[in-house]
């Protein structure tokens, strides 16, 4: 079945870390997408990918850096200049239309 | 940017209730998706409709473009349709970023 995978489910971070959350689909789409969502809020865009080796800052880039070395994958860094990490990390990818499908998310976790 | 206001904020109904939710923007899309976000946070992709019409089920959804708003109507609830219901916009067609409502939160009671 073609989906995307997120991984890991949970991820605990310690302050001045950086971490790696991972975003992988096999439903052949171009671009990519990473959201953020905060506890009763909406999703904010951090960054996106239209193409491989290329990809644009959201509205919230600052203390995230992202890579799409392939088609399939899209890895988010979020990095220690990022001072408010905790949050549900969502990814998605969409087709030629722009239908959206979304990961099961990464609940990243500053201890 | 375009803005997106969803409404109401929350919604507590009764098994077998109907409900519309509606979402608001401020600019012309060519994009237009309603989300299901479960209780584990799993967001499911329920209609593309930046113009006109579309059924599935229970659910139908009507965006009239240029009023800028979209209905997405749910009939005979169930208590799995509880979770948020999410509005997203984009202002082109294809590969596009979208804007996200703050949703509606539906919680539905046997």
């Amino acid at each position: 079945d073609g989906g995307i995978t997120q991984s890991p489910k949970y991820l605990f971070r310690k302050e001045g870390q950086n971490v790696t959350l991972s975003c992988e689909q096999n439903l052949n789409h171009d671009a990519m997408y990473w959201y953020r969502q905060d506890p009763g809020q909406g999703l904010r865009l951090i960054y996106y990918s239209q193409i491989v080796n290329d990809f644009q800052k959201g509205d919230i880039a600052e203390g995230y850096s992202v890579s799409r070395e392939k088609k399939e994958s899209f890895p988010l860094t979020v990095t220690s200049a990022q001072k408010n990490p905790t949050a549900f990390y969502l990814c998605a990818s969409s087709d030629r239309v722009g239908g959206y499908t979304f990961g099961s998310g990464t609940r990243l976790t500053v201890v | 940017g375009i803005q997106v206001e969803q409404s109401p904020p929350d919604l507590i109904l009764q098994e077998g209730a109907n409900s519309t939710l509606r979402c608001n923007f401020s600019d012309s899309v060519n994009n237009l998706q309603w989300f299901h976000q479960n209780p584990w946070g799993q967001l499911i992709n329920l209609f593309y409709i930046p113009s006109g019409t579309k059924q599935n089920g229970r659910l139908s959804a009507t965006t009239v473009a240029t009023e800028r708003y979209s209905l997405l109507y749910i009939s005979s609830s169930q208590t799995t349709d509880s979770g948020v219901y999410f509005c997203a916009v984009g202002a082109n067609f294809g590969n596009e970023k979208l804007t996200f409502g703050t949703g509606t939160r539906l919680t539905i009671i046997p």
